[in-house]
C-alpha cells in the first residue's frame, strides 16, 4: 500500500497570506495525486487531479505541482473560506489512498 | 447535474449487516467507474470499495475483504454496498463518489454506526 504523508498537520495562516502544503510518497505514483478540500459536515471536494490540473470551477489561487513521490498544493492568498482541511490522494495503484490531511486555519 | 445520493446507514449491533445504496444520476453510470469512500468520525478518508463500469472487476481495501461487497445494477443507475460482520471500527460516514482522474463528484454521505 503506498502511504501518503502529509505536512505540516497544521498551517496557521492569516487571510492574504500564501499556503504551501505538502504530500509526500512511499514510492512514485508517477502524476496520479489529487488534492481535495473538506469543511466540516460536508464531502470533500476535488481541487487539483493529476498534480496540477485544476478540476472544475477550481480558482486559479489553487495550484499543484510535483511527480513521482513529492506534491505541493499552492493556495497563493488565502480567502475566508479556504480555511479547511486539505488531503492529497493517489490512484497509482489500488488501494487508491489518502493523506491524513493538513488542516489550514486562521492565525 | 450530476447527483449521487446515498442510503441505508443506521445504528447495528456488532456482527450485524447493512446494505447501502447510491443513486446516481446527471451522468452517464454505465460508463465509469464507482467508489465507495468512508470516513470515521473525526478522522481521514478511506477507499472501502471500487467497481469497473460492468461490474467484471472489484478491488477492496484488506480491512474490509470478506466481508464488504460492492455492487452495482447499470440499469437502475444505482452502486450498492453489502457490509456484513459489522465491527466497531466500521462506523463511518459512508459516501459513494464517481471516479474519473480523481473523485469530482460525492455523494452526501450516510452514517453506519456500529455499536452495541
Amino acid at each position: 500500500e503506498i502511504v501518503l504523508t502529509q505536512s505540516p498537520a497544521t498551517l496557521s495562516l492569516s487571510p492574504g497570506e500564501r499556503a504551501t502544503l505538502s504530500c509526500r510518497a512511499s514510492q512514485s505514483v508517477s502524476s496520479y495525486l489529487a488534492w481535495y478540500k473538506q469543511k466540516p459536515g460536508q464531502a470533500p471536494r476535488l481541487l487539483i487531479y493529476d498534480a496540477s490540473n485544476r478540476a472544475t470551477g477550481i480558482p486559479a489561487r489553487f495550484s499543484g505541482s510535483g511527480s513521482e513521490t513529492d506534491f505541493t498544493l499552492t493556495i497563493s492568498s488565502l480567502e475566508p473560506e479556504d480555511f479547511a482541511f486539505y488531503y492529497c490522494q493517489q490512484r497509482s495503484e489500488w488501494p487508491v489512498t489518502f493523506g491524513q490531511g493538513t488542516k489550514v486555519e486562521i492565525k | 447535474e450530476v447527483q449521487l445520493v446515498e442510503s441505508g446507514g443506521g445504528l447495528v449491533q456488532p456482527g450485524g449487516s447493512l446494505r447501502l445504496s447510491c443513486a446516481a444520476s446527471g451522468f452517464t453510470f454505465s460508463s465509469h467507474w464507482m467508489t465507495w469512500i468512508r470516513q470515521a468520525p473525526g478522522k481521514g478518508l478511506e477507499c472501502v470499495a471500487h467497481i469497473k463500469q460492468d461490474g467484471s472487476e472489484k478491488y477492496y481495501v484488506d480491512s474490509v475483504k470478506g466481508r464488504f461487497t460492492i455492487s452495482r445494477d447499470n440499469a437502475k443507475n444505482s452502486l450498492y454496498l453489502q457490509m456484513n460482520s459489522l465491527r466497531a471500527e466500521d462506523t463511518a460516514v459512508y459516501y459513494c463518489a464517481k471516479d474519473e482522474r480523481g473523485y469530482g463528484y460525492w455523494g452526501q454521505g450516510t452514517l453506519v454506526t456500529v455499536s452495541s
